[in-house]
């Protein structure tokens, strides 16, 4: 139980392109979703938090303009980002929160992630 | 500020030895503490969780914490390493907020 998928798991764009990558809760309802952004060997970096419904919360010195988040129903997130550059490319992840028999309504449960490459 | 701290960015120990990956958080109220293991080029994978209750908490593939309040600190265990253990391993913490803050990570490599 509690899985999240993310598509597509790589991808390679041109500079100045949009890319969206979609994020799932397979099965459980994802009442918050999260979107970060790892660099190489470094941590996990929140961007963005995201309630069903709602607009995005974005993590100080995160463009939203350039990070477009969608959370329009319980199990699908979307990360849109805009006229992608090759500052852009890192590993993206997105988790998902809600009640799941294991992990009750406190513990968030993480995609496979994105690796982006912009051109 | 509220901070979870991994002091070790990497750990090395033998196949069947015992292991520890160390954690300690600065969080406010009674702190949500949580492990994940990430594989290469993968998203996170929960191990488990303190929440309330006992300290020693047991989770996935024979992985188990213990919450120290007085020490502010919350490593993992696990009693007999496995070279399929070698990964990367995230402690993260938060206050119910549900933002997790995160550390920085420590590369587990068990030697066989």
């Amino acid at each position: 139980g509690a899985v999240v998928s993310q598509h597509p798991s790589w991808v390679i764009c041109k500079s100045g392109t949009s890319v969206k990558i979609e994020c799932r809760s397979l099965d459980f309802q994802a009442t918050t979703m999260f979107w970060y952004r790892q660099f190489p060997k470094q941590s996990l970096m929140l961007m963005a938090t995201s309630n069903e419904g709602s607009k995005a919360t974005y993590e100080q010195g995160v463009e939203k303009d350039k990070f477009l988040i969608n959370h329009a129903s319980l199990t699908l997130s979307t990360l849109t980002v805009t006229s992608a550059h090759p500052e852009d490319s890192s590993f993206y992840i997105c988790s998902a929160r809600g009640w799941t028999e294991g992990g009750g309504t406190d513990t968030q449960y993480f995609g496979p992630g994105t690796r982006l490459t912009v051109l | 500020a509220q901070s979870v701290a991994q002091p070790e960015d990497q750990v090395n120990v033998a196949e069947g030895n015992p292991l520890t990956v160390k954690c300690t958080y600065s969080v406010s109220g009674n702190p949500y503490l949580f492990w994940y293991v990430q594989y290469p080029n993968r998203g996170l994978q929960f191990l488990l969780k303190y929440i309330t209750g006992d300290n020693l908490v047991k989770g996935s593939y024979g992985f188990e914490a213990e919450f120290n309040k007085s020490q502010t600190s919350f490593h993992l265990k696990k009693p007999s390493a496995l070279v399929s253990d070698s990964a990367l391993y995230f402690c993260a913490g938060t206050s119910g907020t549900y933002k997790y803050i995160f550390g920085t990570g420590t590369r587990l490599k068990v030697l066989a």
